[in-house]
C-alpha cells in the first residue's frame, strides 16, 4: 500500500535550518509528483510547491522562494523540504502529500516544525 | 496568481442536512479543482479531483460540480463523521469552511 512517512518533530533556534523528509513506499516514486504543504497552528493550508520526482526539478509558490528548497534522493524514494534562516513564522505543520491528476491523494503524518529562542 | 475563496468561512447544520459549499475562482480555471477534508490533528484527505471526480473510497454523499469560476462541494446527508473543515484548491487552496454540528 501507498504509504509516505514524514520525519519527526524538530525544534530549532531562529536562524536554523531543517530538514524534514518525505519517504515513499508502495509505488514507483518517479511516476507522480511531490508537493509540499504548510499549515501554521490554527491557520488553513498552504500550497509551498511541488517536485518532479522524475527529473528532480523543483517549483516554489509565490512566498516560497529563496530559503526554501526541495530536493529528492531517488534511490531511497524520499523527497526532502529544506527550510533556511529559519524565523518563528515558520513554525507550522509542514506535509508531503503525492500529485494524482491534480489530486493530492497521499498524504504524509506532518512534520511539526517550532522555531523558538 | 488565481485567487480562490470559498463561502460560506463557516456553517452550521445537523446530521441529515444536505449542505453546499462554494469555491469560487479568480479567474477560469476549467475543471482543474480538488476537495479535501481535515479533521483536527489529521493530514487532510482527498475527497474529489478534477471538479467531480470522486476518490476511491469517498462515501458517494459528497459530490462535486462546477467548471470555469464557479464549483460546489455537496454532502447530500451529513453524517457525524463529516463535520471538519474542507477545502478547495487550484494550486492555492481556499481559505477553508469549518462545518459544525448545529
Amino acid at each position: 500500500q501507498v504509504q509516505l512517512v514524514q520525519s519527526g518533530s524538530e525544534l530549532k533556534k531562529p536562524g536554523a535550518s531543517v530538514k524534514v523528509s518525505c519517504k515513499a513506499s508502495g509505488y514507483t516514486f518517479g511516476t507522480y509528483a511531490m508537493n509540499w504543504v504548510r499549515q501554521a497552528p490554527g491557520q488553513g493550508l498552504e500550497w509551498m510547491g511541488w517536485i518532479n520526482a522524475y527529473t528532480g526539478h523543483p517549483t516554489y509558490a509565490q512566498g516560497f522562494t529563496g530559503r526554501f528548497v526541495f530536493s529528492l534522493d531517488m534511490s531511497a524514494s524520499t523527497a526532502y523540504l529544506q527550510i533556511n534562516s529559519l524565523t518563528a513564522e515558520d513554525t507550522a505543520v509542514y506535509y508531503c502529500a503525492r500529485d494524482r491528476d491534480g489530486g493530492f491523494d497521499y498524504w504524509g503524518q506532518g512534520t511539526l516544525v517550532t522555531v523558538s529562542s | 496568481d488565481i485567487q480562490l475563496t470559498q463561502s460560506p468561512s463557516f456553517l452550521s447544520a445537523s446530521v441529515g442536512d444536505r449542505v453546499t459549499i462554494t469555491c469560487r475562482a479568480s479567474q477560469g480555471i476549467g475543471s482543474y479543482l480538488a476537495w479535501y477534508q481535515q479533521k483536527p490533528g489529521k493530514a487532510p484527505k482527498l475527497l474529489i479531483y478534477v471538479a467531480s471526480t470522486l476518490q476511491s473510497g469517498v462515501p458517494s454523499r459528497f459530490s462535486g460540480s462546477g467548471s470555469g469560476t464557479e464549483f460546489t462541494l455537496t454532502i447530500s446527508s451529513l453524517q457525524p463523521e463529516d463535520f471538519a473543515t474542507y477545502y478547495c484548491r487550484q494550486n492555492t487552496f481556499g481559505q477553508g469552511t469549518k462545518l459544525e454540528i448545529k
